[in-house]
C-alpha cells in the first residue's frame, strides 16, 4: 500500500531564517506531487507541483521554492523565511485523479 | 477570474438527517471534481471523485451530484452521525492540465447528536 511521510511535524523558525520541509512517497512509482499551504482557517493553496523528477510547476510567486531530486521525493525550501510564510504546509501524490495527503507540517515563523 | 464557492458558515445539523453542501464554480471547465473531508490539524482525506460526464456517484452514505450547466456540486451524507462533523473540501480538477487541482475553502458540518 502507497504511504506519504512529511516531516518535520512542528516548526518553529525566526523571520530570515531558511526552510527545508521533506515528503517522500512509497509504494507508487511516478506519481504527482504537490505542496499546499494552509493558513488558518482558510483553504488550501496550491504552491507547487511536480508531474516528474526535476518537473516542477509554481503557482505563487514568493520566497518559496520546490524540488524534486527523485522520483518520490519532494522538497519545500525557502533561504529567508517571512512571517507571512507560517502556516500549515502538506504534501500529497496523486496518479490518476484524488489526491492523498501527508500528515501535515506546522510552521510558525517568528 | 476563476472562483471556487463553498458556504464559509458552518452547517448544524441532528444527528439522522441528511446534510446537504454545496460547491459552486465560476470560469471553469473541470475534468472532474472531488470531495475530501478534513479534521482539524490533519490533511484532507479523498472521499468521492465524480466526472464531469457523470450526473451522480454514491458511496456507502455519501452522495454527489455534478451540474456542469449550474456549474454546481451537491454533497450529501445521509443518516448522518456526530462522527461525520468535519470540514468539507471540493476541489476541481483543470481539463487540459488534470494534474493541477484547485480547493474550495470548504464547510464545517456539526452533527448534533
Amino acid at each position: 500500500s502507497q504511504t506519504i511521510h512529511q516531516w518535520p511535524a512542528t516548526l518553529v523558525q525566526p523571520v530570515g531564517s531558511p526552510l527545508s520541509l521533506e515528503c517522500t512517497v512509497e509504494g507508487t512509482s511516478n506519481p504527482n506531487l504537490y505542496w499546499y499551504r494552509q493558513a488558518a482557517g482558510r483553504g488550501l493553496q496550491l504552491l507547487f507541483y511536480s508531474v516528474g523528477i526535476g518537473q516542477i510547476s509554481s503557482e505563487v510567486p514568493q520566497n518559496l521554492s520546490a524540488s524534486r531530486p527523485q522520483d518520490r521525493q519532494f522538497i519545500l525550501s525557502s533561504k529567508k523565511l517571512l512571517l507571512s510564510d507560517s502556516g500549515f504546509y502538506l504534501c500529497a501524490w496523486s496518479v490518476v485523479g484524488e489526491q492523498y495527503f501527508g500528515p501535515g507540517t506546522r510552521l510558525t515563523v517568528t | 477570474s476563476q472562483k471556487i464557492e463553498q458556504n464559509s458558515e458552518a452547517l448544524n445539523i441532528q444527528e439522522g438527517k441528511t446534510a446537504t453542501l454545496t460547491c459552486n464554480y465560476t470560469n471553469y471547465s473541470p475534468a472532474y471534481l472531488q470531495w475530501y473531508r478534513q479534521d482539524p490539524g490533519r490533511g484532507p482525506v479523498f472521499l468521492l471523485l465524480i466526472r464531469e460526464n457523470e450526473k451522480e456517484k454514491r458511496k456507502e452514505r455519501l452522495k454527489v451530484t455534478f451540474d456542469t450547466t449550474l456549474k454546481q456540486s451537491l454533497f450529501h451524507i445521509t443518516a448522518s452521525q456526530p462522527a461525520d462533523s468535519a470540514t468539507y473540501l471540493c476541489a476541481l480538477a483543470h481539463s487540459g492540465g488534470y494534474q493541477k487541482v484547485t480547493f474550495g475553502t470548504g464547510t464545517k458540518l456539526q452533527v448534533i447528536p
